[in-house]
């Protein structure tokens, strides 16, 4: 099992459409959680962190479940301008390395 | 605020010609450093890491190697360069011990012919 795993997608949505994406991870020992937003042929950008109580920021909200060991993104009221692929990192509790997902691409369509 | 600087955007480079990537990291004092690469349609591979001056931490055996001759400059290398060279090469900070957020570099986007 990969340590962080998340859906590939694509997710193909309409303009207005609610979407919710997971990252699963192995290491329960994981103490921090953060979503990052990629661009094509652009650098990931810090999207949220995600903290044990949840975390919204506009349309984004971001959700732990330690018992389940995932993280979720969900994008309310999606634009076209979300269209990316969106990240998921996860660090063990000490560590000076995150883990990446692989991402989960999503299209927002007119 | 903090800026993350990387240089150059894109390069072109033969089979086994020398490497030079460089980073440099503006408005903030010991941060740990890093280097990825992601190749096309891929996931982000770590390659190197640095909690401090000439700290280098190698997460993936190859033709590559790292240093970091100042606090906020991290140098990416190669005396040889291999086709599977090729992809998107980031430079990302973070703060603290464990590590927080990271943020990333414009990125180098290099081409091995």
């Amino acid at each position: 099992r990969k340590e962080v795993e998340q859906d590939p997608g694509p997710f193909n949505v309409p303009e207005g459409a609610t979407v919710a994406f997971n990252c699963t991870y192995s290491n329960s020992a994981s103490q921090s959680f953060f979503w990052y937003r990629q661009d094509c042929r652009k650098e990931p950008k810090l999207l949220m962190s995600v903290y044990s109580s949840g975390n919204e920021d506009g349309r984004f909200t971001a959700q732990l479940n330690r018992a389940s060991q995932y993280i979720s993104l969900l994008i309310r009221d999606s634009k076209l301008s979300d269209s990316a692929t969106y990240l998921c990192a996860v660090n063990i509790g000490g560590s000076y390395i995150p883990t990446f997902g692989r991402g989960t691409s999503l299209i927002v369509h007119p | 605020s903090q800026t993350i600087h990387q240089w150059p955007a894109t390069l072109v480079q033969p089979v086994g010609s020398p490497l030079s990537l460089e980073c440099t990291v503006e408005g903030t004092s010991n941060p740990n450093l890093y280097w990825y690469r992601q190749a096309a349609g891929r996931g982000l591979q770590l390659l190197f890491y640095s909690v401090g001056i000439g700290q280098i931490s190698s997460e993936v055996p190859q033709n590559l190697s790292a240093s970091r001759p100042q606090d906020r400059q991290f140098i990416l290398s190669s005396k040889k360069l291999l086709l599977s060279d090729s992809g998107f090469y980031l430079c990302a900070w973070s703060l603290g011990h464990p590590a927080a957020e990271q943020y990333f570099g414009p990125g180098t986007r290099l081409t091995v012919t």
